[in-house]
């Protein structure tokens, strides 16, 4: 079965300080994508990240880093010297490629809300 | 801005009652999918269309249908609504393929029922 899991339901942090998603999945499938995206208190979707199976090199974006390690099916999601306007909820996605469709297997999601 | 569009961006209604909610994928997507994002239910895909046929479904009503016209919009018919279907509904599209190209999310529907 397909399963994302996002333990870490609320984290708060100060600004500057650096903060780390966990993201945990479970799959039977050898080809998947994993994806992270943001959702701020306006409430839309935006995405961050698409990561391959086969690519475990990790990946770093400004500020934003993200470690894929498939021995422990985890894909994490650091952030550097948080800032305000990262305020927001974090969905962890799957998406497998063996069948018809790649409809997207969301965890449960993580606030993160940054103070000044 | 993701390219794609949904209208309305807010629907209260009764229950009982019968809502279309529209989405315009991004130009030259040929997917469309339909997620619910309820608080007890987290994010949840609902049915993706591709090309004007339907590709996949998941946890979608009896009550609810979807269909992706010629032009590549696509509608979600929610009937007999239910105070429990009260949730964002979001649509996202993709590029052409099942190739798991990233997904573009909607600025959503979020519908009240009463």
């Amino acid at each position: 079965a397909q399963k994302v899991t996002q333990a870490q339901t609320e984290i708060s942090v100060v600004e500057k300080e650096d903060v780390t998603l966990d993201c945990v999945y479970e799959t039977r499938d050898t080809t998947y994508y994993l994806f992270w995206y943001k959702q701020p208190p306006s409430g839309e979707l935006v995405f961050l990240i698409r990561r391959n199976s086969f690519d475990e090199q990790n990946e770093i974006s400004g500020r934003y880093s993200w470690n894929f390690q498939k021995s422990t099916s985890s894909f994490n999601f650091t952030i550097t010297a948080s800032q305000v306007v990262d305020s927001a909820v974090y969905f962890c996605a799957l998406s497998e490629r063996g069948g018809a469709t790649n409809k997207l297997i969301f965890g449960t999601g993580t606030l993160l809300a940054v103070q000044p | 801005d993701s390219g794609v569009t949904q209208t309305p961006k807010h629907l209260i209604t009764a229950t009982g009652q019968r809502v279309t909610l529209r989405c315009s994928p991004r130009s030259g997507d040929l997917s469309v999918y339909w997620y619910q994002q309820s608080l007890d239910q987290g994010l949840q895909f609902l049915i993706q269309y591709y090309n004007g046929e339907e590709r996949a479904k998941g946890n979608i009503l009896e009550r609810f249908s979807a269909q992706q016209f010629p032009d590549l919009h696509s509608e979600l018919n929610l009937s007999s609504l239910e105070l429990g279907d009260s949730a964002l509904y979001f649509c996202a599209s993709s590029s052409p393929g099942t190739a798991n190209y990233e997904q573009y999310f909607g600025p959503g529907t979020r519908l009240t029922v009463t």
